[in-house]
């Protein structure tokens, strides 16, 4: 089945600079990424996704890039505000045939 | 329009008694997730059911546990005879068709 690799665990950066996290997935028929955020003592929150036919995808300050022939894709945050603060999960299915596969989880520090 | 809705909040139970879990699907959504989160971890896939049918339940103990979307009502999470391992958070997710879910805030369990 599916496994889902997210790295770093735990990243700080200062307001206003850039994260980026890192997936790998390991079955390579998966074509639906998304990404999530979760807040303390909430549920995950979708907040951007890309399909495999797509190689980036932006959403004002959040974008998405995957590599289909490598296996990975990365979430990137510019700009960062102290509410970006939170754990970021990354997920991989086939779309419409199997349940999302998740990351461990990146948690996210924002320092103002 | 009410997102997905899980109750309870926070279950305490004693060791070897039962544990119900409940979700509500957002309206329209007919695909049931259940996931399970340990401190620090990510979301361990459990079960997906549609209306009146289990699709995969291969992160499911197969001991204990159970689970059910009947025609009409929520769908059902059951642990029996919990043990101190059990203690986790339960999220529930729905989708329309298997893609972009939606997640409940959850259900803590803590069992004594």
């Amino acid at each position: 089945g599916e496994n889902v690799e997210q790295h770093p665990s735990t990243l700080s950066v200062q307001e206003g600079d850039s994260a980026v996290i890192k997936c790998t997935y390991s079955d390579s028929a998966s074509n639906y990424f998304p990404w999530y955020k979760q807040e303390l003592g909430k549920g995950p929150q979708l907040i951007i996704d890309i399909r495999s036919n797509v190689g980036e995808k932006k959403d004002q300050r959040i974008a998405v890039t995957l590599n289909k022939t490598a296996k990975h894709f990365s979430l990137h945050i510019t700009e960062t505000q102290p509410e970006d603060s939170a754990v970021y999960f990354c997920a991989a299915s086939i779309r419409g045939n199997t349940p999302l596969v998740f990351g461990k989880g990146t948690r996210l520090s924002v320092i103002a | 329009n009410a997102g997905v809705m899980q109750n309870p909040r926070h279950l305490v139970r004693r060791r070897g008694q039962e544990a119900r879990l409940r979700c509500s699907p957002m309206k329209g959504h007919s695909h049931v997730y259940w996931y399970r989160q340990l401190p620090e971890e990510g979301l361990k896939f459990m079960v997906y059911l549609q209306k009146e049918n289990i699709i995969d339940e291969s992160g499911m103990p197969k001991e204990r546990f159970s689970a059910e979307f009947p025609k009409e009502g929520p769908s059902i999470l059951r642990i029996q005879q919990v043990v101190r391992g059990d203690s986790a958070a339960y999220f529930c997710a729905s989708s329309r068709d298997n893609y972009g879910y939606t997640f409940g805030s959850g259900t803590r369990l803590t069992v004594v």
